[in-house]
């Protein structure tokens, strides 16, 4: 079945660029997606990417798609002590019924 | 700033009482998602509705959880009889036309 993949911990300093991978199995799916979560709290939809895109840029936000690998990586520049939280990366697996399949979460640790 | 809601916030009960979770999702959004979040299985996918039609609840212990949507601006999770076992965070989320889903504070439960 459908599977997609995180790494469970990156630590970074702060003001210095967080990148946080993802690889996917189902290469239908149509959307990909970053949310974050902080400590306590729900999932915050962060940005998305279309599947025929291999590139989004967000303010401090850049996604970058590798549609051929099945690769999704999330960058943060300048990161700061306020994106320490877990990020979850998901898959559009059935378009119809907007089901997504979701990585086990990076937890991303900012060291000031 | 339209937000799922979700009550109760915090529910600590004793093991065989049951639980009702409530979730009111975002007005005019059709698709509704329960998740469960623990730290060993991460988010898993409990149930979730389209126009408040169950497409699946495969996700669900069948003997002792239910979901149902009386209405377009309620969805609820039961679960009955409670065991030690169910104690995670239990999240609503909704969405519309696409896959974007936006999820609700959650709802930690404790089974004694």
């Amino acid at each position: 079945g459908e599977d997609v993949e995180q790494s469970l911990f990156l630590s970074v300093r702060e003001g210095d660029s967080s990148v946080i991978n993802c690889t996917y199995t189902d290469s239908s799916s149509t959307y990909l997606y970053w949310y974050k979560q902080e400590p306590g709290a729900g999932l915050q939809l962060l940005t998305y990417i279309f599947s025929n895109m291999d590139m989004k840029q967000d303010q401090r936000l850049t996604v970058l798609l590798n549609k051929k690998d099945k690769h999704l990586s999330l960058r943060i520049a300048d990161t700061q002590t306020g994106d320490s939280a877990i990020y979850f990366c998901a898959e559009s697996s059935d378009g119809n019924n907007r089901k997504l399949i979701w990585g086990l979460g990076t937890s991303l640790a900012v060291n000031p | 700033d339209a937000r799922v809601t979700q009550t109760p916030r915090h529910k600590v009960t004793e093991m065989g009482q049951e639980v009702t979770m409530r979730c009111q999702p975002i007005l005019g959004h059709n698709t509704v998602f329960w998740y469960r979040q623990t730290m060993m299985q991460g988010l898993e996918l409990l149930a979730y509705f389209r126009n408040r039609a169950p497409l699946d609840d495969s996700g669900m212990p069948k003997d002792r959880f239910s979901a149902e949507m009386p209405d377009a601006t309620l969805a609820t999770l039961k679960i009955q009889p409670s065991e030690p076992r169910d104690s995670a965070v239990y999240f609503c989320a909704s969405g519309h036309i696409t896959e974007t889903q936006y999820f609700g504070p959650g709802t930690r439960l404790l089974v004694l």
